[in-house]
């Protein structure tokens, strides 16, 4: 079945960098396209990043884009999301999430991230 | 950016009543919209997809209907474990992909 584990969050203060990490297994990954998406507490979702089946296509939030990069190795079956420039906006649980058709099909437990001083 | 309005915010209901939640789009989405339901520490769980097609494992009791800017999620009769939020959400045009507020689904 399709798994999907997030990792990297924690607490970090405003401006630092932080770099996520999904692990995906039970289904071919460099043939599906990939999506972070975030939920602050208490909010709804919001998409943050989209990534093509073979990296090469790319696609941000205006809220991340500049401070967001998404990117996947597909030899290692996995995504990452390198965040610079936090801020206390980016306070959120963080899930990858396997695409279909660009609705969100299978997602991970999420990450949170807390940008705090 | 399409801008998606859920309505109600909450909706109070006892197990068996039917549920019927709405999401209205500020412009034509045509049939690309979808509903997810979350549960407390839980990530969303896609239910409807593309306003009418369920995916796959979800119960019959669900269905979805509409298309251009106004669509629907009934819940024919609330089961327990029914009682959760939901999403609708875009994908017509995009980035960005965009979801609606929520409904919230509570007993009553």
């Amino acid at each position: 079945q399709v798994q999907l584990v997030e990792s990297g969050g924690g607490v970090v203060h405003p401006g630092r960098s932080l770099r996520l990490s999904c692990a995906a297994s039970g289904f071919p990954f460099n043939s599906y396209p990939m999506h972070w998406v975030r939920q602050a507490p208490g909010k709804g979702p919001e998409w943050v990043a989209f990534i093509s089946y073979d990296g090469r296509f790319k696609k941000y939030a205006d809220s991340v884009q500049g401070r967001f990069t998404i990117s996947r190795d597909n030899s290692k079956n996995t995504v990452g999301l390198q965040m610079n420039t936090l801020e206390p906006e980016d306070t959120a649980v963080y899930f990858c999430a396997k695409a279909y058709g660009d609705y969100f099909q299978d997602w991970g437990q999420g990450t949170l991230v807390t940008v705090s001083s | 950016e399409i801008v998606l309005t859920q309505s109600p915010a909450t909706l109070s209901l006892s197990p068996g009543e039917r549920a019927t939640l709405s999401c209205r789009a500020s412009q034509s989405v045509s049939s690309y919209l979808a509903w997810y339901q979350q549960k407390p520490g839980q990530a969303p769980r896609l239910l409807i997809y593309d306003a009418s097609n369920k995916a796959p494992g979800v119960p019959d009791r669900f269905s979805g209907s509409g298309s251009g800017t106004d669509f629907t999620l009934t819940i024919s009769s609330l089961e327990p474990e029914d009682f959760a939020v939901y999403y609708c959400q875009q994908r017509h045009k995009w980035p960005p992909l965009t979801f609606g507020g929520g409904t919230k689904v509570e007993i009553k």
